[in-house]
């Protein structure tokens, strides 16, 4: 177990719904870390959080937003879903930014839009 | 730009075999960060090891052994006497001490281990 909880671990969607992905870092982890995983892209990063703020954005859609909270969860907004938003949504955390500490990724969010 | 290479998009071991998964990186900085993940068909992503840029020593961790080269920009990953339970993707990936700080993955590499 890493410690970095994802809910829900399972979802359904249609084309044109909006879906709110949770994460909870690591106790004591302030960077949290959102990455999508597709068969075509591979794990590509999304968007980076620490201590509330936003730290960088990688290859995040527009239809995409996040937002990380006093209590350091944080929410990955995907709206307007199409059936290529369909992917493994993993969050993971570290102590402090970048690579100069672990990252502990959670068990991911399957979403599937229909 | 950062990238990660990994050639072997599939490899199939019999079990007790040895198999050496091969990463290639790229990268300008001279300080960075080397990981490998595994992710077992339950699709989580497991943290294996961290290794910095100025770290070349060999790590060995019971099974599991990892060789740093810079001369080649190369971070390969061993696995001795594989068992089935090895069956997985791993993922070699790289950060910076600077900038977005994210992991760059490369494409994975699928480990299947024969009984």
């Amino acid at each position: 177990d890493s410690g970095v909880t994802q809910t829900p671990k399972h979802l359904i969607t249609a084309t044109g719904q909006r879906v709110t992905l949770r994460c909870s870092p690591r106790s004591g982890d302030l960077s949290v870390y959102w990455y999508q995983q597709s068969l075509d892209q591979g794990l590509q990063f999304l968007i980076h959080y620490y201590n509330g703020e936003e730290r960088a954005k990688g290859n995040i859609l527009e239809r995409f937003s996040a937002q990380q909270f006093p209590d350091l969860h944080s929410e990955l907004n995907l709206s307007s879903l199409e059936l290529g938003d369909s992917a493994l949504y993993f969050c993971a955390s570290s102590v402090d930014v970048g690579g100069l500490t672990e990252a502990f990724f959670g068990q991911g969010t399957r979403l599937t839009v229909v | 730009a950062q990238k990660v290479t990994q050639a072997q998009t599939e490899i199939s071991v019999v079990e007790k075999e040895d198999v050496t998964l091969d990463c290639v990186y790229e990268t300008r900085d001279t300080t960075y960060y080397l990981f490998w993940y595994k992710q077992p068909p339950s699709g989580e992503l497991v943290f294996l090891i961290r290794r910095n840029s100025f770290d070349e020593q060999n790590e060995i961790s019971g099974r599991y052994s990892w060789n740093f080269q810079k001369s080649t920009s190369s971070f390969n990953f061993t696995i001795t006497a594989s068992q089935v339970v090895d069956s997985a993707v791993y993922f070699c990936a790289l950060t910076l001490q600077t900038g977005a700080n994210n992991l760059f993955f490369g494409t994975g590499t699928r480990l299947t281990v024969i009984p």
